[in-house]
C-alpha cells in the first residue's frame, strides 16, 4: 500500500519566517495530495490539496507544490503568524475511494 | 466547526472493557471514515462506510468493529480492550469520495485505557 514520509516531525520559527515542510509518497498512482492543519484539541481540517495534473497551488500564505517524477510535495508557509502554530499533516490518496494515508505530521511552532 | 459530531469526547475505561464510540457526518454526507491517532503510529486509517455498507478496511483490529445506520451516523465498538488502544479516534464525512476527496473530521473522542 501507499506510504507516506513526512519531514521535519518538528519546525520552529520567527513570527515572519517561512516555513516548508516535504513529504514524499511511494504509490505512483496516487492522485490526490491535500495537506491538514490540526490545531490543539480540534480534528484535521483541509488547508490546500493539490491534483497530480498540477504542479503548484497557492492559497495567499500557503502554496503547495508536486513533482510526480521524484514522487514528492511541499508545504510552504511564508510570512508565518503565531495562529499558524499547529500540526500538519500531508496525505496522498488515488481517485475512487479517496481514503488518505497521512504522513506522520509536522508540529509548527511560530514565536512571537 | 466541520459540522461532524462525536460522542464521547473522553472516555476512561480498564483493560478487558467494550466501549461504543458514535459520529454523525456532515448533513447531506453518505460516507463515513474512522481513524485512530496515536503518538508513535499518526493518523491510521480503520475502516469506511458508504451509505450503510463498509466500502474499505484498512489496519482494523479483528476486536474492533462498526456500521453506519440508515441514518448515516456510524459506530466504532472496540473490545476487550488492551492498554495499547489508548488513542484519539477520529471520525470522518464526506459527500461522496469520488467528487472531491476532502475529508471533514470531528473533534474525536479520546479513549484512555488503565
Amino acid at each position: 500500500g501507499e506510504n507516506v514520509e513526512q519531514h521535519p516531525s518538528t519546525l520552529s520559527v520567527q513570527e515572519g519566517d517561512s516555513a516548508v515542510i516535504k513529504c514524499t509518497y511511494s504509490d505512483s498512482a496516487s492522485n490526490y495530495f491535500p495537506w491538514y492543519k490540526q490545531e490543539l484539541g480540534k480534528g484535521p481540517q483541509l488547508i490546500i490539496d493539490i491534483r497530480s495534473n498540477v504542479g503548484e497551488k497557492k492559497d495567499q500564505r500557503i502554496a503547495v507544490t508536486l513533482n510526480k517524477t521524484a514522487k514528492h510535495f511541499s508545504l510552504h508557509i511564508t510570512e508565518t503568524q503565531p495562529e499558524d502554530s499547529a500540526v500538519y499533516f500531508c496525505a496522498a490518496s488515488k481517485g475512487g475511494s479517496y481514503i488518505p494515508t497521512f504522513g506522520r505530521g509536522t508540529s509548527l511552532i511560530v514565536h512571537p | 466547526d466541520s459540522g461532524v459530531t462525536q460522542t464521547p469526547k473522553h472516555l476512561i475505561t480498564a483493560t478487558g472493557q467494550r466501549v461504543t464510540l458514535r459520529c454523525s457526518p456532515r448533513s447531506g454526507d453518505l460516507s463515513v471514515y474512522w481513524y485512530q491517532q496515536s503518538l508513535d503510529q499518526g493518523l491510521q486509517f480503520l475502516i469506511q462506510y458508504y451509505n450503510g455498507e463498509e466500502r474499505a478496511k484498512g489496519n482494523i483490529l479483528e476486536r474492533f468493529s462498526a456500521q453506519q445506520f440508515p441514518d448515516l451516523h456510524s459506530e466504532l465498538n472496540l473490545s476487550s480492550l488492551e492498554l495499547g488502544d489508548s488513542a484519539l479516534y477520529f471520525c470522518a464525512s464526506s459527500p461522496d469520495p469520488a467528487n472531491t476527496g476532502e475529508l471533514f473530521f470531528g473533534e474525536g473522542s479520546r479513549l484512555t485505557v488503565l
